[in-house]
């Protein structure tokens, strides 16, 4: 079993909607969590991280995470085209050093 | 630019061949992450630096996967005897020292024939 899953998708929603992407995570030592968006070939980028649990909102994104069910959420709302593409989770053990990744859920968002 | 940036960015080869890809961080990032990623995965971890220590290595990374950053900036990886499965992006970032916020480069694609 992965340690960070990510439900598979893909997902198709129409211009407008609010979208949401989740993951699931088995270790408890994680302590830091990211939402990466990733264009087709290329390489991901940072969108936004939470410390524990709690939610953080930047603009249209919004990410959560419950600790005491090991859930991880990002969700996008009054979605653009432009936000097609595939987004990962992760989470980090800042003792450990390494991210684990989640497979990523592919977003198309139709305008 | 002060992004990371990844050389070369598309590299094919025959199979047994060596090949090496180099990454250059952001300066003032003084950790460095070597991934790869395959089509419908994400990035799966397989080294990396604090410095020009190397802290970290994947059981992904055989004996035929060396990683290098000499003087705590660039980093190498090279491959040798390539396999077909070795074919992947492979990933390079860069962060402070906690490690949350990591940037990645344009990545590396390998094509192994």
């Amino acid at each position: 079993q992965k340690e960070v899953e990510q439900d598979p998708g893909p997902l198709s929603v129409p211009e407008g909607a609010i979208v949401s992407l989740n993951c699931t995570y088995s270790n408890s030592a994680f302590q830091y969590f990211m939402w990466y968006r990733q264009y087709s070939r290329k390489g991901p980028e940072l969108l936004m991280y939470t410390y524990s649990s709690g939610n953080k909102e930047d603009g249209r994104f919004t990410a959560q995470v419950d600790k005491s069910s090991k859930y991880i959420s990002l969700f996008i709302r009054d979605s653009q085209p432009s936000d097609s593409a595939t987004y990962l989770c992760a989470a980090l053990n800042t003792n450990a050093g390494k991210s684990t990744f989640g497979d990523g859920t592919t977003l198309t968002v139709k305008p | 630019d002060t992004g990371v940036s990844q050389d070369p960015r598309h590299k094919i080869t025959k199979r047994g061949q060596n090949v090496t890809f180099r990454c250059d961080p952001i300066s003032e990032h003084n950790r460095l992450y070597w991934y790869r990623q395959t089509l419908g995965q994400g990035p799966e971890f397989l080294t990396y630096f604090q410095n020009e220590a190397q802290l970290e290595k994947s059981r992904l990374l055989s004996d035929r996967f060396s990683a290098e950053r000499p003087k705590g900036s660039f980093s190498t990886l090279e491959i040798q005897r390539t396999e077909q499965g070795d074919s992947a992006m492979y990933l390079c970032a860069s962060s402070l020292s906690t490690g949350e916020t990591q940037y990645f480069g344009p990545g590396t694609r390998l094509l192994v024939l």
